[in-house]
């Protein structure tokens, strides 16, 4: 079973330059979840998706962060402008629906300068 | 806002000593899971445990949970170098729920 899959792996923006990832999930994974996780910390959910609907997007700052999952498969998140405090590493992670237990992907690093 | 809570954060030990880890949390919980981590790659799915279990086994894994004190202990045995990594407890409302993560335990085995 191929894993989640997450582009780039690695991303050097200047602060208020605008940058997107990419993750692609298990097949058949109907939930897809973003996760910021900065240096020392654990992750923080994002947003959550069933299919191509939005389930929980509280923790995401709306006026700079967006997120879409078009067919319910593949998954884009966009920072507008981004910050220096953006600076972490996005991770992807999905599930069968009622399965409780994630695959996550290996993570795109941002770093912001 | 992050739930869990992981005691201690950091960790060094020799290959061979067994590790603990501690985790507490702060509302009721469906599921704990603990994940690891290795430097510069994604979480790695290790145990799941339920709310109406205590304890449970995986291999050289032992998790133990306490509802009452709201904790739980991840326990290494016999730890390896390939274990150094950082451990994630994480709770959860039940299957579709979000999970909430702590700020985790840096595990340094040392040969």
């Amino acid at each position: 079973e191929a894993g989640v899959a997450q582009s780039p792996r690695y991303k050097i923006i200047e602060k208020r330059q605008s940058v997107a990832f990419w993750c692609n999930p298990i097949s058949g994974h109907a939930t897809l979840y973003w996760y910021q996780q900065i240096l020392g910390q654990g992750p923080k959910l994002l947003i959550q998706f069933q299919n191509n609907g939005v389930v929980d997007d509280s923790q995401l700052p709306k006026d700079r962060f967006s997120a879409e999952r078009l067919k319910g498969v593949d998954s884009t998140l966009k920072i507008q402008p981004a910050k220096l405090e953006d600076s972490a590493v996005y991770l992807c992670a999905s599930s069968y629906t009622g399965v409780v237990g994630y695959t996550f992907g290996s993570g795109t690093r941002l770093t912001v300068v | 806002s992050q739930q869990g809570e992981e005691d201690p954060q950091a960790l060094s030990i020799q290959e061979g000593e067994n590790a603990t880890m501690n985790c507490s949390y702060k509302t009721s919980i469906n599921n704990l899971q603990w994940y690891r981590q290795n430097s510069g790659r994604g979480l790695v799915h290790l145990i799941l445990i339920r709310s109406n279990e205590r304890e449970k086994h995986s291999g050289r894994l032992r998790v133990t949970l306490d509802t009452s004190k709201k904790s739980s202990s991840l326990l290494i045995t016999a730890s390896r170098a390939a274990d150094t990594a950082s451990y994630f407890c994480a709770t959860d409302g039940g299957s579709g729920y979000a999970l909430n993560f702590g700020k985790g335990t840096s595990l340094l085995v040392t040969p």
